[in-house]
């Protein structure tokens, strides 16, 4: 089935330990997202790419940065964890183009920092 | 920035008996999402709504478009224990990116059997 598929799904880091999360899609979705989620809140979204093109949320920290090397991988880099970081990251796909389309998500990566 | 109001915060019901949920915002949404998450997964979409007005069924699941574009409702009928869960309302607004999603802050749904 197509899908998008988060690995891993718990991630564990030090404080200040650079971590990568990754995402793939088999929707051949041209628009990929990474949302931060905290517990019991909404997903907050960090950034976004359509094609290559990247775009920032302005409150997003400098701490994370993203990559996405063809149509069906992105990742998240977090350069230096802190405690504040841990969280579940999820990964959004959706197609592009003048109409709105649903954003489909992936089942997540938590994240613990010791 | 744009906020949507999820009503209610949390519903404890009785398997077999019906909910709904709504959703406002004091802004016009060009898109209605309505979306379940359950503990340690992704949120899945369950309904999207276009058009003002518009009402749609997924199973048990009926959700409405408000015509004012500035609401939307989610109804579950005869609910069972697997429908536990949190569900989110999101929207792109009219005005805003195509790409940026609001959301509401979550109905935590639970079913006693």
């Amino acid at each position: 089935d197509a899908m998008v598929i988060q690995n891993p799904r718990y991630q564990v880091t030090q404080f200040g330990k650079p971590v990568t999360l990754s995402c793939s899609q088999t929707l051949n979705h041209n628009v990929m997202y990474w949302y931060q989620q905290k517990s019991s809140q909404a997903p907050k979204l960090l950034f976004h790419y359509y094609d290559k093109d990247f775009n920032n949320e302005a409150d997003t920290p400098d701490n994370f940065q993203s990559r996405r090397p063809n149509t069906s991988f992105c990742f998240l880099d977090i350069r230096s964890p802190g405690l504040g970081d841990a969280a579940m990251y999820l990964c959004a796909t959706s197609r592009g183009g003048r109409s709105n389309q649903p954003q489909h998500f992936g089942d997540g990566t938590r994240l613990s920092i010791l | 920035g744009q906020q949507l109001n999820q009503s209610p915060q949390s519903m404890f019901i009785q398997e077999g008996e019906d909910v709904s949920m709504n959703c406002t915002s004091s802004s016009i949404f060009n898109t209605w999402l309505w979306y379940k998450q359950e503990p340690g997964e992704g949120p899945v979409l369950l309904i999207a709504l276009y058009k003002a007005g518009e009402l749609t069924s997924n199973g048990r699941l009926t959700a409405q478009f408000g015509i004012t574009r500035k609401d939307s409702f989610l109804n579950i009928s005869a609910s069972i224990p697997s429908d536990v869960g949190i569900y989110f309302c999101a929207g792109t607004h009219s005005g805003g990116s195509n790409y940026k999603l609001t959301f509401g802050k979550g109905t935590l749904l639970t079913v006693n059997p």
